[in-house]
């Protein structure tokens, strides 16, 4: 079985301009999200989707962050402008619907803003 | 979700028995201790729940006491290998909750040769 898939491993972008995530759960996973961790910061909590659909946007940093699941399948989290605070590690992880603590992540993708 | 505090880092050898202990005072009825792993360049990975008792998988033992105010995640014989960074939640799966995980600090084993 295929895990949690990230693309890309690695994103160098300037201040001000467009990055996009992407992100592949695990086959039949209606569960999928998104964390991040900052320079020397605790891993945290961005969003959750269920299946397309956003169930918590809870943690979303503000508007210049979107993310999306177009037909419940994989997901992209697009940030522009990009800004230096944006800088870290992305991780992405999927669930089953009834065993959403037991999550799978995906390497991540860090990001390094300059 | 219920806080909780574990200690920052620890040291063992190989081949020695690692117990990590987990405080969450606060822990709800509903709710269960869940213990992620993570090596360094990789995301977090799932090594055991449980809700009482004992618990026992082939990589680690979970034991919780009655009161369910602590945990302590057990990993036999630890190997260079077992080098990570630990990390202890806690949630529950009653409504309102959607597995929306808490990461504290965790604690870094550092396994000696």
């Amino acid at each position: 079985e295929a895990g949690v898939t990230q693309f890309p491993s690695h994103s160098v972008i300037e201040k001000g301009q467009t990055v996009t995530l992407r992100c592949d759960p695990i086959s039949g996973h209606d569960n999928l999200y998104w964390y991040r961790r900052v320079m020397g910061k605790e891993i945290k909590f961005l969003l959750h989707f269920v299946k397309e659909s956003k169930q918590d946007e809870s943690g979303m940093p503000n508007n210049r962050f979107l993310a999306e699941r177009t037909g419940g399948t994989y997901s992209t989290l697009k940030v522009q402008p990009a800004e230096l605070e944006d800088s870290g590690v992305y991780f992405c992880a999927s669930s089953q619907v009834d065993s959403f603590y037991e999550q799978y992540f995906g390497p991540g993708t860090r990001l390094t803003v300059t | 979700l219920a806080k909780t505090t574990q200690p920052i880092s620890m040291d063992s050898y190989e081949g020695q028995e690692v117990n990590i202990t987990c405080s969450h005072n606060n822990i709800a009825t509903n709710d269960y201790i869940t213990w992620y792993q993570q090596f360094p360049s990789q995301g977090p990975r799932f090594i055991i729940q449980g809700y009482k008792t004992k618990v026992t998988n082939e990589v680690a033992s979970l034991f919780i006491p009655a009161d369910r105010k602590s945990s302590t995640l057990s990993l036999p014989r630890v190997s260079l290998s077992d080098t990570a960074v630990y990390y202890c939640l806690v949630g529950g799966y009653g409504s309102g909750n959607t597995g929306k995980l808490i990461f504290g600090q965790g604690t870094t084993l550092q396994v000696k040769p």
